[in-house]
């Protein structure tokens, strides 16, 4: 049993150029969710998926695509990358009987 | 709207002395969550304790204690005799459920640093 897996664990990108973050479960979680992790702000929602083909925006949806095609997998896609993406990325599912998370180890991304 | 409002961002003690971390939480909603997260240096995310809103129990597991107040909408959070190990970021996080979304809401954390 994995849990969350995250892949890249650190990508460095030049600026418009695009990339996608992979998040995948094996715990047949029903919802998913992508933050972003900046200085002094905590995390911040970027998008989430209550299941497989649906998806929303969280707080700050601006330049980064999702998409839901399976329950296991949530990839997070940058079109076009600019230096303000720079942030570490956490991936996060859960299951709908209970009310935790699991979170993955993170991406660290820098935008150059 | 959701919000985690965690107004101390660094605190520093020497070892064995007690800590509070504060937090205050709004929300509109009637059910939600409450969680408390540890990200050490390493900075995977830890998770340390979920409270749901109807339970104002206050617990207590080894050193750590928690202490839910509906009534001043916070969830504070108290290190007993803390040791260099407990050095880390910690988080408070909200995850409401009326609206389905299943996301969390976070402060934006306090920083803990137990020196020897």
């Amino acid at each position: 049993n994995a849990g969350v897996t995250q892949t890249p664990k650190f990508q460095v990108l030049k600026t418009g150029q695009s990339m996608t973050l992979q998040c995948a479960q094996d715990m047949n979680h029903e919802y998913m969710s992508w933050y972003r992790q900046d200085p002094g702000m905590g995390l911040r929602l970027i998008h989430y998926s209550v299941g497989a083909g649906i998806t929303d925006q969280g707080e700050v949806p601006n330049g980064y695509n999702v998409s839901r095609s399976t329950t296991e997998d949530f990839p997070l896609r940058l079109l076009s990358a600019a230096p303000s993406q720079t942030s570490v990325y956490f991936c996060a599912s859960s299951y709908a009987r209970d009310y935790g998370y699991t979170f993955g180890s993170g991406t660290r991304l820098t935008v150059v | 709207a959701q919000k985690v409002t965690q107004a101390q961002t660094e605190i520093s003690v020497v070892e064995k002395e007690d800590v509070t971390l504060d937090c205050v939480y709004e929300t509109r909603d009637t059910t939600y969550y409450l969680f408390w997260y540890k990200q050490p240096p390493s900075g995977e995310l830890v998770f340390l304790i979920r409270r749901n809103s109807f339970d104002e129990q206050n617990e207590i597991s080894g050193r750590y204690s928690w202490n839910f107040q509906k009534s001043t909408s916070s969830f504070n959070f108290t290190i007993t005799a803390s040791q260099v190990v407990d050095s880390a970021v910690y988080f408070c996080a909200l995850s409401d459920l009326d609206t389905g979304r299943r996301a969390l809401t976070f402060g934006s954390g306090t920083r803990l640093q137990v020196q020897p």
